[in-house]
């Protein structure tokens, strides 16, 4: 079964700061995706950035960076420039690759805060 | 973007009764919605996949009876909670996948269900 963990609960950052959140995963399969999402107060599910594992290239999208090492199953998300609406809740996510359809697997969320 | 609605955003209703809860797809068409739910301070909690025309898979430990799932369009997925309880007062979200779009899935701004 695959896993998700995020050891860092909480996470402050001064704005325009950088801060990198963390994310380990666990699994069998060789081919996957990766994701981080963000939650901000308003609870809706904003998708920040993705990862195909068979592309060794890291994401990039404006502020936000990932740093995947497949072979140590590490995926952590760098937010450069911190600003005060990246205050939020980061959920690290796993999903198989498949042709149709699979779930996600969640860790447990990092709590961002970022002060002025 | 895709965007993903979800009907009532909240709902307080007593003890015994039952409530529907929509999902829908906007602007794009979804075989495969998933539910799920979380608690405050917590990560979301996969419920069930629901699949258009066919049945809902539940995930170990929920009550199929309990929660109800009908996919009957490839816009609209419907959860409803039986005979709720206090104990089933809890942040409901669904997600819709886009296959047209690297099956991601896009979340609806949930449902906050309160049971009295």
């Amino acid at each position: 079964a695959q896993t998700v963990t995020q050891s860092q609960p909480e996470m402050s950052v001064q704005e325009a700061e950088t801060v990198t959140l963390s994310c380990t995963y666990d699994t069998s399969e060789s081919n996957y995706y990766l994701f981080w999402y963000k939650q901000p107060p308003s609870r809706q599910m904003i998708l920040v950035i993705r990862q195909e594992a068979y592309k060794q290239q890291n994401a990039t999208e404006n502020r936000f960076s990932v740093n995947f090492q497949k072979a140590a199953k590490s995926f952590s998300l760098k937010i450069s420039d911190s600003q005060l609406g990246d205050t939020a809740m980061y959920f690290c996510a796993f999903m198989k690759h498949r042709l149709n359809t699979d779930k996600l697997i969640f860790g447990t969320g990092t709590r961002l805060q970022v002060f002025p | 973007g895709a965007v993903v609605s979800q009907h009532p955003s909240w709902v307080i209703c007593k003890s015994g009764t039952s409530v529907k809860i929509e999902c829908r797809s906007l602007d794009f068409q979804a075989t495969t919605m998933f539910w799920y739910r979380q608690f405050p301070k917590q990560s979301l909690m996969l419920m069930a996949t629901s699949n258009e025309g066919s049945k809902a898979t539940y995930e170990q430990g929920v009550e199929k009876d309990k929660f109800l799932i009908n996919h009957a369009s490839l816009t609209l997925s419907t959860l409803t909670v039986t005979s709720a309880h206090p104990e089933d007062s809890s942040f409901y979200i669904c997600s819709a996948l886009n296959g047209e779009a690297y099956n991601e899935q896009f979340f609806g701004p949930g449902t906050r269900l309160t049971v009295l």
